[in-house]
């Protein structure tokens, strides 16, 4: 079956530094990619996606390129700032089914420190 | 509004009772679903709903129920609380296709002391 895998957290870094966050998966075809963020205390929020492959997802300086060649979805940012400390999901959308429920990776938390 | 609202927004309930969350959304999608978080385990899907007369289990049904009792609403029960059912519970919707993403609620926390 489908799989989404992240990177073990915390990821732990200084305000301004460039961040990554790895996510590949394992899907038929062509998924559809997310990135969703949680806030402490919030829910889910969606941050950004690409639906095949090659697109760029984008959105509040945070990007990510879907590499169907590598399997991958990295999440980066150049310079992150203390307001940036949550929880980072990486998701799937599968590309055929019909139900198109989604996979979830287990979640990477970033902690900036100033 | 938001437009996931889900009540409470904390629950602390005893062993044994029988507690309701509740859900609605002014998104007009016509998806619904229930969400499980524990830490490190991620999000487990619990139940989802396609439309009004449409209820599927998800990968950890057992010990839960839901109900559509409307386009907007979506409400999941536990009808005797166990403490393992300690947890954050998210409702979301989202569009029909592979390309929408989801929009959650703010989640209910919920302790079975």
């Amino acid at each position: 079956g489908d799989s989404v895998t992240q990177m073990e957290g915390p990821v732990t870094l200084s305000e301004e530094a460039f961040l990554t966050i790895n996510c590949t998966y394992t899907a038929t075809g062509y998924p559809s990619l997310f990135w969703y963020v949680q806030y402490p205390g919030e829910g889910l929020q969606l941050l950004l996606k690409a639906t095949k492959a090659d697109d760029k997802g984008s959105n509040k300086g945070f990007e990510a390129t879907y590499r169907k060649e590598t399997t991958s979805f990295h999440l980066e940012k150049g310079s992150v700032q203390v307001s940036d400390s949550a929880v980072y999901f990486c998701a799937l959308s599968p590309a055929s089914g019909g139900s198109y429920i989604p996979t979830f990776g287990r979640g990477t938390s970033l902690i900036v420190h100033p | 509004d938001a437009d996931v609202t889900q009540t409470p927004r904390n629950r602390i309930t005893k062993t044994g009772k029988r507690i309701m969350l509740e859900c609605s959304q002014t998104k007009g999608h016509d998806r619904m679903y229930w969400y499980r978080q524990d830490p490190g385990l991620g999000l487990r899907l619990i139940y989802y709903s396609f439309d009004v007369k449409d209820i599927n289990k998800g990968e950890i049904s057992d010990g839960y129920s839901v109900s559509r009792q409307a386009q907007a609403k979506f409400s999941l029960s536990l009808e005797s609380a166990i403490p393992n059912q300690t947890a954050l519970y998210f409702c979301a919707t989202s569009g029909q296709g592979r390309n929408y993403g989801y929009t959650f609620g703010s989640g209910t926390r919920l302790t079975v002391v």
